[in-house]
């Protein structure tokens, strides 16, 4: 079965800072790569989703892949309080399949 | 949200009633989705639905089953709603490029 895995925080930054965020996953053979933010209470919504190495840039978020590593990333400049959310990182085979989630705080 | 509908928003049922939830999408998607996310679990797979009929089994399928006799509609039934069961459900729909998510069920068994 499909794993994959987040710390769960909370990560805590300072407004205006880079907030990294980082995803493991088991199967080698999977293809395509979500982040979800997830406000409280709030459904997830769909920030970024990124296929191949390197990097993917999208305004202040960055999606970071390295399948060779197994490893994706997201990271978020000039972080506001706005961002504070759980974010959810979803590797999808023949359906998505997320992570515990990332909780974010930023403070101002 | 992607014309997304559930039904109820919140519900209180009893151990041992069914219970059906009701997901409702306005674009004509063919894949549709029920998940249920718990503290310390996060969003788990529970059935699927690939077109009208079509269904499968996700990771936590046991005690619940689905429905889908319309493209825009897929039901979700506790078919004896269990204390375990209480949980946030969430529908989705869309394929590879990502899910778009309903705002969600809340659903308490006491």
């Amino acid at each position: 079965q499909k794993e994959v895995e987040q710390n769960s925080g909370p990560l805590s930054v300072p407004e205006g800072a880079i907030a990294s965020l980082n995803c493991t996953y088991s199967d080698r053979g999977s293809q395509s790569f979500f982040w979800y933010r997830q406000y409280s209470g709030k459904s997830p919504e769909l920030i970024m989703f990124i296929y191949s190495n390197g990097d993917k840039e999208d305004g202040r978020f960055t999606a970071q892949l390295n399948k060779a590593s197994q490893y994706v990333s997201l990271l978020i400049r000039d972080s506001q309080p706005s961002d504070s959310a759980t974010y959810l990182c979803a590797v999808i085979d023949s359906t998505l399949t997320f992570g515990k989630g990332t909780m974010l705080l930023v403070s101002p | 949200d992607a014309g997304i509908t559930q039904s109820p928003r919140h519900k209180v049922t009893e151990t041992g009633t069914p219970v059906t939830l009701r997901c409702h999408q306005t674009e004509n998607h063919r894949y549709m989705y029920w998940y249920r996310q718990d503290p310390g679990h996060g969003l788990r797979l529970i059935h699927y639905s690939y077109g009208v009929k079509d269904t499968d089994k996700g990771e936590v399928s046991d005690g619940y089953s689905v429905s889908r006799s319309k493209t825009e509609d897929f039901l979700l039934t506790l078919e004896s709603a269990t204390s375990s069961q209480t949980s946030v459900y969430f529908c989705a729909v869309g394929q590879g490029n990502g899910y778009t998510f309903g705002s969600g069920t809340r659903l308490t068994v006491v």
